[in-house]
């Protein structure tokens, strides 16, 4: 069955970067049509899309965050890593990775509902 | 980038009665060549990640119960609990996949009455 768990620091002080690390099981991300994609939630509010990979490594990104984030994959040891510079406060949350295919549109979508998430990990901005 | 707005943000509903959520997107999430609505709702209980209910607008994900339903076209879609359990007691997402930057609705908040 397909999981995905991410992993990094539970606290980061304003400025520095963020590396957090998605490592999963059950599928493959060089199988065609294959995504992972990075979600984020401040404490209490809503659903924020950050960036995604594909198999092929086409990457796309929040353009608001654009600047900030980096999406890398390692094929080999099935993880995504997202990386953001600049870390603030008003970035404190849970980051969430989760997976998407186009197999689950019959091929008939750019961009697949993410339909597996991991269980997500706080991240909190403080000095 | 479409902007995707929820209302109401919260509503309590008593046990067995209808909570219907509305969903409006600022352009059309309607794909003319499939004649597809490339939207999503997803169901996020206290402390867990969100989970697929419902995806293509109104197409159930496999497990989901059938009191759930997802209806609308174009800008315009509907979540359904046909009969609100209190095992629905969550926080309910709407997204679009048309297009990226994907986006998420601000959500709205079910509970019991």
């Amino acid at each position: 069955q397909i999981t995905l768990k991410e992993s990094g620091p539970t606290l980061v002080k304003p400025t520095q970067t963020l590396t957090l690390t998605c490592t999963f099981s059950g599928f493959s991300l060089s199988t065609s049509g294959v995504g992972v994609g990075w979600i984020r939630q401040p404490p209490g509010k809503a659903l924020e899309w950050l960036a995604l990979i594909y198999w092929d490594d086409d990457k796309r990104y929040s353009p608001s965050l654009k600047s900030r984030l980096t999406i890398t994959k390692d094929t080999s040891k099935n993880q995504v890593v997202l990386t953001m510079t600049n870390m603030d406060p008003v970035d404190t949350g849970t980051y969430y990775c989760a997976h998407s295919a186009s197999a689950f549109c019959g091929g008939d979508c750019s961009y697949p509902p993410l339909d597996y998430w991991g269980q997500g990990t706080l991240v909190t901005v403080s000095s | 980038d479409i902007v995707m707005t929820q209302s109401p943000d919260s509503l309590a509903v008593s046990l067995g009665e209808r909570a219907t959520i509305n969903c409006k997107s600022s352009q059309s999430v309607l794909y003319s060549s499939n004649n597809k609505n490339y939207l999503t709702w997803y169901q996020q209980k206290p402390g867990q990640p969100p989970k697929l209910l419902i995806y293509w607008a109104s197409t159930r994900e496999s497990g989901v119960p059938d009191r759930f339903s997802g209806s609308g076209s174009g800008t315009d879609f509907t979540l359904t609990i046909s009969s609100l359990q209190a095992e629905d007691v969550a926080v309910y997402y709407c997204q679009q996949y048309y297009t990226t930057p994907l986006t998420f609705g601000g959500g709205t908040k079910v509970e019991i009455k």
